[in-house]
This record gives structure tokens, C-alpha cells and sequence, in this order.
């Protein structure tokens, strides 16, 4: 089946600096990657859509400028958290899909620890 | 927002009994609907999934019901086994075109040996 990878697993870093999560999709071509972020005991939610060599489009009450997304080849997402703080702490998960309606795959999330 | 989570309802079963999570979407007009398993520390895993054009699909172990008129989803798993254990979620596909998920608030199930 699909399969999407997301690096690295775990990030334990200091307040202000800069982090940069990536997504692959590894046999198939994602023309459109999702970021989104969970909470302890809480749902997926959606920060972003990002389409290949376009601009992602951002959720409501998501900063652009603090979670800067780019896209630029149908096999690789990337998502960086500008200055990092401790209220940027969570697990930050990517998902891929190909043309179309189909089901969307998602990697193994990243553990962001902001100290 | 669309995704409200605030705690996780949990689903007790004995190994080997089956197990029925339920699930209320949102939109009608939602045509895709698809239940994801989550293991702890892992990103969620697609199950099944169904559209809106039928009421019942069946996979390995694992049955979906659709009952539109209601806004039900259903994730029926025969057997459960202890590796069952996880966060379910159905999700929808939002109508925009967009194909974002709109994910439910999820369902812990825990299975006892």
C-alpha cells in the first residue's frame, strides 16, 4: 500500500529556534499534502493544504508566517515551525494523496518538544 | 472549529467479542466517510472506507454502516483482538472540493485479554 514517511520522529529543542519537519509519499506521486496537528487526547487538526509548486492554504487561526509550508516536488512536503515555543509542543502529522478523490495516507507524525 | 476533541470516550471489550464504534458526522452533504485506526505515538492508519451511495461495506473483520438519514457512522470489528487496541476516527470529506478531512472526535477502544 501507500506509503508516506515523515522525519524526523522526535524533536526536543530549545525556545527560538526553527524546526523543519519532512513528508515523502515513496511509491506514489501526492499531488496534494495535509499537514495537521493533534493535541493529547484530541482529534487531527488541519493547519494546512499544500498543492505541488503552488502556495499552501492555510486553516483559520493558522499562522503562515509561524508554520511555513513548502511543496516542491510531488514527493516532498515540508513544514517549518519559525521560533519555536513551548506552546508549539505537539505531534505535528503530514498526510499525502494523488490525483482525485482518494484516500488520503499519513506518516508516522512528528513529536515536537519545545523546552 | 470543525474538530472538537476535548476528551476521548472509551470502548471496553473482551478479546474476542466484537466491538461497534459509533460515530456523527456533521455535513450532509458529505459523500466519502472513512474510519482511520491511531496507534499511540503513530499516525492514523486507513481501515475502510464508503460513500454515500451505499449503507454497508465490508472488509477484513471490519464493517461499515452509513445511515445518512441520521448522520450515523458505524465501525463494526468482529473478533477484536488485544493488537485492536487504538484511537478510531471517522472522518468526511468536506464538500469545498478540497478534499480536506474533517475528523470526528475519536473513539478509544481497549481491548481486555
Amino acid at each position: 500500500g501507500a506509503v508516506v514517511s515523515q522525519h524526523p520522529s522526535r524533536v526536543i529543542c530549545k525556545s527560538g529556534t526553527s524546526v523543519k519537519i519532512e513528508c515523502r509519499s515513496l511509491d506514489f506521486q501526492a499531488t496534494t499534502m495535509f499537514w495537521y496537528r493533534q493535541f493529547p487526547k484530541q482529534s487531527l487538526m488541519l493547519m494546512a493544504t499544500s498543492n505541488e509548486g503552488s502556495k499552501a492554504t492555510y486553516e483559520q487561526g493558522v499562522e503562515k508566517d509561524k508554520f511555513l509550508i513548502n511543496h516542491a516536488s510531488l514527493t516532498l512536503s515540508t513544514l517549518t515551525v519559525t521560533s519555536a515555543h513551548p506552546e508549539d509542543s505537539s505531534f505535528y502529522i503530514c498526510s499525502a494523496t494523488g490525483q482525485g478523490n482518494q484516500p488520503q495516507h499519513f506518516g508516522d507524525g512528528t513529536r515536537l518538544s519545545i523546552l | 472549529g470543525e474538530n472538537v476533541g476535548l476528551h476521548l470516550p472509551t470502548l471496553s471489550v473482551q478479546e474476542g467479542d466484537n466491538s461497534i464504534i459509533n460515530c456523527a458526522y456533521s455535513n450532509s452533504a458529505s459523500d466519502y466517510f472513512i474510519w482511520y485506526k491511531q496507534e499511540s505515538g503513530k499516525g492514523p492508519q486507513f481501515i475502510i472506507d464508503i460513500r454515500s451511495n451505499m449503507d454497508k461495506r465490508q472488509g477484513q473483520r471490519v464493517t461499515v454502516l452509513l445511515n445518512k438519514t441520521v448522520k450515523h457512522l458505524s465501525l463494526q470489528i468482529a473478533a477484536t483482538q488485544p493488537g485492536d487496541s487504538a484511537v478510531y476516527f471517522c472522518a468526511e470529506i468536506g464538500m469545498d472540493s478540497s478534499y480536506k478531512l474533517i475528523f470526528g472526535s475519536g473513539t478509544r477502544l481497549l481491548v481486555r485479554p
